[in-house]
C-alpha cells in the first residue's frame, strides 16, 4: 500500500472549471511537495508546503497537518494545465521524497 | 548549468547489456537523488548522495544497480545485466543543502532517461 494516496487518479474537465486534486499521507512529515509532470518525463516543482496555504498564479496549495491531507487547486483551468500532478512527502530525518502515484489531468477546450 | 541535466534522454538496451546513466546536477548542489519511475506510476527512491558520500541506497532494487558520485558533482547510475523489468524512466534530482531549511528541501529534477530493455 502506497504511503501517499492521491485522488482522483484521472480527471477530465472543461476549460475554465475549478480543479481540486487531493493527497493524503499516513504519518507525520517535514514537508509536502506538489509536482507537475508533462509527457516526456520532465518534473517541475510547483509548491513545497509545511503548513498553511500557498498561491502562485492560478494554482493554490493547502495543507492540514492534523488531518494529514493536502489539496492542489487550479482556478480557471486551461488546456495547457493538462499534465500529471504528483504529491510527494518528506518524512522527518529522511532526505528522500516518497511519491503518490499521480493524478492525470486533462482539460478539454 | 541552469538546471539538472541527464544523458542520454533515451536508451535502448538488449537484455543482459550493461548501461550507464549520467546526471549533472545544478552547480553547487550538495544533495543528489536518483529515482525510478515505471510506466503509469509515481517515482520511487533509489539512492541519495550528499557530496560524494552515498548516504542512503536502500531503494536500489538489486546488486545489479550501482551509483557513484566520486567528486561530489556528476553522478552515474549503472545497471549491470539489464532485465526487462528495469525498463523505466530514471530521474535525477538535486538540492542545494543550504542552511535555510526551506531552501535545502526543494529538489530540482532533470528530464529523465527513458530506458527500454528489449
Amino acid at each position: 500500500k502506497n504511503e501517499v494516496e492521491q485522488s482522483p487518479q484521472n480527471l477530465t474537465a472543461q476549460e475554465g472549471e475549478f480543479i481540486t486534486i487531493n493527497c493524503s499521507y499516513s504519518v507525520g512529515i517535514s514537508a509536502l511537495h506538489w509536482l507537475q509532470q508533462h509527457p516526456g518525463g520532465g518534473i517541475v516543482s510547483l509548491f513545497m508546503l509545511s503548513s498553511g496555504k500557498k498561491k502562485h498564479g492560478r494554482l493554490i496549495a493547502t495543507i492540514n497537518i492534523q488531518e494529514k491531507h493536502s489539496s492542489l487547486h487550479i482556478t480557471a483551468s486551461h488546456p495547457r494545465d493538462s499534465a500529471v500532478y504528483i504529491c510527494a512527502v518528506k518524512y522527518f530525518g529522511n532526505e528522500k521524497l516518497t511519491f503518490g502515484t499521480g493524478t492525470r489531468l486533462t482539460i478539454i477546450p | 548549468g541552469a538546471g539538472v541535466s541527464q544523458s542520454p534522454r533515451y536508451k535502448v538496451a538488449k537484455r543482459g547489456q550493461d548501461v550507464a546513466l549520467r546526471c549533472d546536477p545544478i552547480s553547487g548542489h550538495v544533495s543528489l537523488f536518483w529515482y525510478q519511475q515505471a510506466l503509469g506510476q509515481g517515482p520511487e527512491f533509489l539512492t541519495y548522495f550528499q557530496n560524494e558520500a552515498q548516504l542512503d541506497k536502500s531503494g536500489l532494487p538489486s546488486d545489479r544497480f550501482f551509483a557513484e558520485r566520486p567528486e561530489g558533482s556528476v553522478s552515474t547510475l549503472k545497471i549491470q545485466r539489464t532485465q526487462q523489468e528495469d525498463s523505466a524512466v530514471y530521474l535525477c534530482a538535486s538540492s542545494s543543502g543550504g542552511t535555510s531549511p526551506l531552501a535545502k528541501n526543494i529538489q530540482y529534477f532533470g528530464a529523465g532517461t527513458r530506458l527500454s530493455v528489449l
